[in-house]
């Protein structure tokens, strides 16, 4: 099974900055990584997938970086709407498809 | 607009069973495969299984392999998720997820969730 982990636990950012969040994986995936915002009471949202591509709907202050085994997740000017917790998942080795354990991100 | 609803809360003795639906609209539901995530305030999310309905075939997670079974009902467009042999740490949001067809999974719509709550 492959581990998936993130950090940091917790970014404190303010409205407007750049936050960067990481996820690593325990082997290399490839480009076969997801990103997911999920806010309280809300199931995830799915935000990036391929590692790069934004899901549709998805405003391009969010990008994602990354193959192998070291992923990044951009937010380039943080809205007040982007507080949340946010997971990275792969799919290159499975069963099972891993999630990484949160970064939240709050003000 | 694709639309995953849940059914209801459900409170269960340890060692029996629990069965969610997940209702599709929207879509065409034998495009897609619909996976089971569930979230633990202490585990995170996992991932429990996945169906292919236009298939039939479903995969399982090790740690869930001998306890859950995933179905699905073409006519009317509902994946079920049955977990057995219930216990205390299985108390945790169970969510239906979209996922493409193939061996990348990863997953655009996700259903409101259904808050399951194992008792005594």
């Amino acid at each position: 099974e492959i581990l998936m982990t993130q950090s940091p636990a917790t970014l404190s950012v303010s409205p407007g900055e750049r936050a960067t969040l990481s996820c690593w994986a325990s082997q290399g995936v490839s480009s076969d990584l997801a990103w997911y915002q999920q806010k309280p009471g809300q199931p995830p949202r799915l935000l990036i997938y391929d590692a790069s591509t934004r899901a549709t709907g998805i405003p391009p202050r969010f990008s994602g970086n990354g193959s192998g085994r070291e992923f990044t997740l951009t937010i380039s000017s943080l809205q007040s709407e982007d507080f949340a917790v946010y997971y990275c998942q792969q799919y290159h080795n499975w069963p099972p498809f891993t999630f990484g354990p949160g970064t939240k991100v709050d003000i | 607009q694709v639309q995953l609803v849940q059914s209801g809360t459900e409170v269960k003795k340890p060692g029996s069973s629990v069965k969610v639906s997940c209702k599709a609209s929207g879509d065409i539901f034998t495009s897609y495969t619909f996976s089971w995530v569930r979230q633990t305030s202490g585990q995170g999310l996992e991932w429990m299984g996945r169906i292919i309905p236009i298939s039939d075939v479903a995969n399982y997670a090790p740690d869930f392999q001998d306890r859950v079974t995933i179905t699905a009902d073409k006519d009317t467009t509902t994946a079920y998720m049955e977990l057995n042999r219930l216990r205390f740490d299985d108390t945790a949001v169970y969510y239906c997820a979209r996922g493409p067809v193939g061996a990348n999974n990863w997953f655009d719509s996700w259903g409101q969730g259904t808050l399951v709550t194992v008792s005594s």
